[in-house]
Parts: structure tokens; C-alpha cells; sequence
């Protein structure tokens, strides 16, 4: 168990350009999860995935997010025309989902997003 | 989503125990209880969940009330490294919520100071 990956941990660019975010759950984790936290706040619910399948998107998911799991293995967050409220840490989760069970979610430590 | 309410900051001194408190009075009958914790340039951890009895692991215990309108998360022995930030997040189950709603909502949580 090499825990929840998240690449580049750092990532500055002048507002206008696109940024992808990569994340490797765990492996055999079949869910995983998109989060945003700002400074000071708690992290917020992007998205999430079931294998390849997206289940479930947050009304904070503008149409410049977007999110794949092509394999149900690794995802990417993608923001286009980025913004400076953009600016903020995104978290990947995975977890190992089963109905009727709460299985804990298991978090990477983060890309940090800095719009110039 | 039912809501938690957490004091803002607390403060203990190192080898001695800390009740964190939560409460969360629109709790419903199917919501567990979830602890997580977010030290400084790291993702959230998971703690420990309940729905009803009392639980304990390596980590931490935690005591909720018969009512179930509020919960206690227990560090029996603090040590430096358990300063972090504490969130109490209430968790539909899977089973109840149709499997599509499994994205954990953070409020601001309590912010965990040990003294030397």
C-alpha cells in the first residue's frame, strides 16, 4: 500500500492557461474522489468516480472542470481558462467502496494550484 | 446534509487526554459519525466512525451520546504530532443514500493546539 499519489504537488500559471492534475489511488480502490480546499476552510466535494464511471458532481464543478478515469485506475482533473479563484489545494481520494459499508476515504496530500 | 457544529480552536498539553466535541442535532437515524483529521501540508486522515456504540482504536475513541445529537472524540495521551485539524463529518449510508452520494462534507473543524 503506497497510499493516494498526486502529481505535480505544486503547479503556478498566469491565469488564461490550463492545468491537469493527476491522481493514482490505491491500487484495487474502485472509488475515488475529487475535493478543492481554499485557505482556512474545510475541503469541498468536487466529483467522484465508481471504476471509470463519474457518479457524482458538485454544483462547484463548472463547465471548466473536468474530470476522467478512463481505466477506473488513475484520474485527471483538468481546468481550463483557469481563473485566480481557482487558486486553491485540490485532494484526490480513493476508497474501496462496497454497498452498505463506510469504508474510510484515503487522501493524497495534494496538488497546490497558484494562478499568477 | 445534516451539519456539525465544532468549537473553532481548543487547546491541551502533551501527554495528557482531549475531548474534542462535536454536535450535530438534525442527525438522522441512518448518519454515521466520521472523524477525520488534516495535519499542516497533508491531506485529511481518517480517524474513527460510529453510528451508535462507542468505538475505539489505535487512534482515538470516540463516545456518542444515547441521543445521538452529539459525539466526543477522545486522544487519550496527546502527543505533539496529533496537532492537526479535527473535522466531525456526518456520512449517509451508502445503503440509504443509493450508493450515489458518498462525497464527505467538511465544515471549518477544530483546530488542535498542544502545548509542549
Amino acid at each position: 500500500d503506497t497510499g493516494v499519489s498526486q502529481n505535480p504537488r505544486h503547479k503556478i500559471t498566469k491565469r488564461g492557461q490550463n492545468v491537469t492534475f493527476r491522481c493514482d489511488p490505491i491500487s484495487e480502490h474502485n472509488r475515488l474522489y475529487w475535493y478543492r480546499q481554499t485557505l482556512g476552510q474545510g475541503p469541498e466535494f468536487l466529483t467522484y468516480f465508481q471504476n471509470e464511471a463519474q457518479l457524482e458532481k458538485s454544483r462547484l464543478l463548472s463547465d471548466r472542470f473536468s474530470a476522467e478515469r478512463p481505466k477506473g485506475s488513475f484520474s485527471t482533473l483538468e481546468i481550463q481558462r483557469t481563473e485566480q479563484g481557482d487558486s486553491a489545494m485540490y485532494l484526490c481520494a480513493s476508497s474501496s467502496g462496497q454497498i452498505n459499508s463506510n469504508q474510510p476515504q484515503h487522501f493524497g496530500d495534494g496538488t497546490r494550484l497558484s494562478i499568477l | 446534509d445534516a451539519k456539525t457544529t465544532q468549537p473553532n480552536s481548543m487547546e491541551s498539553n502533551e501527554e495528557e487526554p482531549v475531548h474534542l466535541p462535536c454536535n450535530h442535532s438534525t442527525i438522522s437515524g441512518t448518519d454515521y459519525i466520521h472523524w477525520y483529521r488534516q495535519l499542516p501540508s497533508q491531506g485529511p486522515e481518517y480517524v474513527i466512525h460510529g453510528l451508535t456504540s462507542n468505538v475505539n482504536n489505535r487512534m482515538a475513541s470516540l463516545a456518542i451520546a444515547e441521543d445521538r445529537k452529539s459525539s466526543t472524540l477522545i486522544l487519550h495521551r496527546a502527543t505533539l504530532r496529533d496537532a492537526a485539524v479535527y473535522y466531525c463529518i456526518l456520512r449517509a449510508s451508502p445503503m440509504y443514500s443509493g450508493g450515489g452520494a458518498d462525497g464527505l462534507t467538511f465544515g471549518k473543524g477544530t483546530h488542535l493546539i498542544i502545548q509542549p
